[in-house]
């Protein structure tokens, strides 16, 4: 089965410092990787994608995310973070085993950007 | 922000009382999901839909029930609530293909006293 793992809770940055919300997947075929964004009493937004192509994909909100097959992760990035920053972020994997028709999500982590 | 609707935004009720939570998309995606996000924040799909007249139980087991008659609409309805529903409820749907993403409502938080 499809998994994907969020190892932090909770991860703290300070303003205008980069920022990494790690995310691990185990998958039985080619990883297609989801990253979202919820901010408090909304629903989750699409922030980027793996499908195939560069490790490197470039996303909303100024979010990067690095896929790196060897070590099975697909790190989201930020070069300079922003109080507006703070939000639950939640990692996914497109689910082989049902046809691709499910996404499997992450627990989340929730980043705290303070001023 | 993606053309997807959820009412109610908040609903309170008592035990047992019926209650079914809206969902329509005006973007014409065939695919539909439920899922049900604990206070944890961790989501679980409670159901979804490949298209009209199809639907399918998710990965958590839910006294849920949905109906999709029509490709824009896509309700949940729990015929008796009990305190153990209380959650908050997020619709979502999407195009065809691997690539695509889910587009979320915001959400329905439903609290059962």
């Amino acid at each position: 089965a499809q998994s994907v793992a969020q190892p932090e809770d909770q991860v703290n940055v300070a303003e205008g410092n980069p920022l990494t919300v790690k995310c691990t997947y185990s998958v039985s075929g080619n990883p297609y990787l989801f990253w979202y964004v919820q901010y408090p009493n909304r629903g989750l937004q699409f922030l980027l994608k793996y499908i195939t192509g560069d490790n490197l994909v470039k996303g909303s909100y100024g979010f990067e995310a690095e896929f790196n097959k060897s070590q099975t992760s697909f790190h989201l990035k930020k070069p300079s973070a922003l109080v507006s920053d703070s939000a639950l972020y939640f990692c996914a994997v497109r689910d082989w085993d049902t046809g691709f028709q499910k996404l499997v999500f992450g627990t989340g982590t929730r980043l705290l950007v303070s001023p | 922000e993606a053309d997807i609707y959820q009412t109610p935004r908040y609903l309170v009720i008592g035990t047992g009382k019926k209650i079914t939570l809206e969902c329509s998309q005006t973007m014409g995606h065939d695919k539909m999901y439920w899922y049900q996000q604990d206070p944890g924040m961790e989501l679980h799909l409670i159901h979804y839909s490949y298209g009209v007249n199809s639907t399918e139980k998710g990965d958590l087991s839910s006294e849920s029930t949905v109906s999709r008659i029509r490709t824009e609409h896509f309700p949940l309805t729990l015929e008796s609530a009990r305190p153990s529903h209380t959650s908050q409820y997020l619709c979502a749907s999407r195009l065809p293909g691997l690539e695509a993403p889910l587009h979320f409502g915001n959400g329905t938080r439903l609290t059962v006293t």
